[in-house]
């Protein structure tokens, strides 16, 4: 099994800055790397796959980058609506794993 | 629009069985997978397995063989989650999530399921 390690646990941001998650495979997984984004009480929505993708109706200022073991999301200007916890997924190998989590607080 | 519909919140004893349904509409049921994700309370996401809407073979992810069950109803374009025996450590938020090449979108507004005495 594939395991994926999100870092940090949670990261604090003024609006308007910029943050970056990272995520990390146990191993090479390629491109096969989705993000979501859950807000309490809600579903995941997806933000990203292919590792650098953005899923339909998902804003400019959220971006995705790496392959092999090492990710990253980036959220150039945080907005009031992007805070909440971000999980990466990998699709490369079965069973699906996803990492632990990144929530995104207001600093 | 794409949407996956699941049933309501469910009180259970344990011992007692529950059956969760995910009814998806917007698309042509049989195009893709349609899996399952746990979320503990305050946890992260878990996935559970999948199924294939063409054939209805299911696929278990290690620790929800036994007493979880996948199932369709094409006719409806419908996929249903069943939970034997439940226990109290299967509370737990349910979502199905259609799979496209990997990724899943979009996700059911998830089934809680509580296990209490």
């Amino acid at each position: 099994e594939i395991v994926m390690t999100q870092s940090p646990a949670t990261l604090s941001v003024s609006p308007g800055e910029r943050a970056t998650l990272s995520c990390r495979a146990s191993q090479s997984v390629s491109s096969n790397l989705a993000w979501y984004q859950q807000k309490p009480g809600q579903a995941p929505r997806l933000l990203i796959y292919d590792a650098s993708t953005r899923a339909t109706g998902i804003p400019a200022r959220f971006s995705g980058s790496g392959s092999g073991t090492e990710f990253t999301l980036t959220i150039s200007s945080l907005q009031s609506e992007d805070f909440a916890v971000y999980y990466c997924q990998q699709y490369s190998n079965w069973p699906r794993t996803f990492g632990q989590g990144t929530k995104v607080e207001i600093k | 629009q794409v949407q996956l519909v699941q049933s309501g919140s469910e009180l259970k004893k344990p011992g007692a069985s529950v059956k969760v349904s995910c009814k998806a509409s917007g698309y042509t049921f049989t195009n893709y997978a349609m899996n399952w994700v746990r979320q503990a309370p305050g946890q992260g996401l878990e996935w559970m397995g999948w199924i294939n809407t063409n054939s209805g073979n299911p696929t278990y992810a290690q620790g929800f063989t036994g007493h979880f069950v996948f199932s369709l109803d094409t006719s409806v374009s419908t996929a249903y989650l069943q939970i034997n025996s439940l226990k109290a450590e299967d509370t737990a938020v349910y979502y199905c999530a259609r799979e496209l090449v990997g990724w899943f979108d979009p996700w059911g507004q998830g089934t809680l399921v509580t296990v209490s005495s």
